[in-house]
């Protein structure tokens, strides 16, 4: 399938932003999103952006998308310890409502 | 949000045995379910889509005899993993979509085949 790269680790303190970066090359992609993963548990999406789009803000949280070099990033404002997980950045594919995943960022937030 | 249960969270088995995986989705009809499988440090790969009364369209390279999916109805898939062996050990994790721009993840089951 097509590829969705995240670098895999990024470590910030309490209180700073935290800015985790993806390209993707399907340029058909419909829709990008990011989600959440907490340790053993499922995934809960926490935004997403129309391709058509180039930013969208929700609370802490701003996705940028930059189509021409199909690059996506997510910024959350004021981390917290709490915002410590693996976020992983996926589009759809060419199966609908299937997704493509990056391999997730870790991101890990100190005190 | 909709909320999709996964059952069992976990589940050990030993070498030769099979599996089943249950995705439910609560609040919602699902008409399509996906099937991701999830390796250490690695994305989500897709295994299959399912979609309720038809029979589910595998991804390539995952063999449909070893990875059996059912979807009999709008709100119930089942993954049945069969014969497992230890390279079965992995964190499956089902999705469920009603055809909307989102797909509702369940809380994933780590399977251990010892």
């Amino acid at each position: 399938g097509e590829d969705v790269e995240q670098s895999l680790f990024l470590s910030v303190r309490e209180g700073d932003s935290s800015v985790i970066n993806c390209t993707y090359t399907d340029s058909s992609s419909t829709y990008l999103y990011w989600y959440k993963q907490e340790p053993g548990a499922g995934l809960q999406l926490l935004t997403y952006i129309f391709s058509n789009m180039d930013m969208k803000q929700d609370q802490r949280l701003t996705v940028l998308l930059n189509k021409k070099d199909k690059h996506l990033s997510l910024r959350i404002a004021d981390t917290q310890t709490g915002d410590s997980a693996i976020y992983f950045c996926a589009e759809n594919s060419n199966s609908g409502y299937a997704l493509n995943f990056g391999k997730g960022t870790s991101l890990l937030v100190t005190p | 949000g909709a909320v999709v249960s996964q059952h069992p969270s976990r589940v050990i088995c030993k070498s030769g045995t099979s599996v089943k995986i249950e995705c439910r989705s609560l609040d919602f009809q699902a008409t399509t379910m996906f099937w991701y499988r999830q390796f250490p440090k690695q994305s989500l790969m897709l295994m299959a889509t399912s979609n309720e009364g038809s029979k589910a369209t595998y991804e390539q390279g995952v063999e449909k005899d070893k990875f059996l999916i059912n979807h009999a109805s709008l709100t119930l898939s089942t993954l049945t993993v069969t014969s497992a062996h230890p390279e079965d050990s992995s964190f499956y994790i089902c999705s469920a979509s009603a055809r909307t721009i989102e797909a509702f993840f369940g809380q994933g089951t780590r399977l251990t085949v010892v």
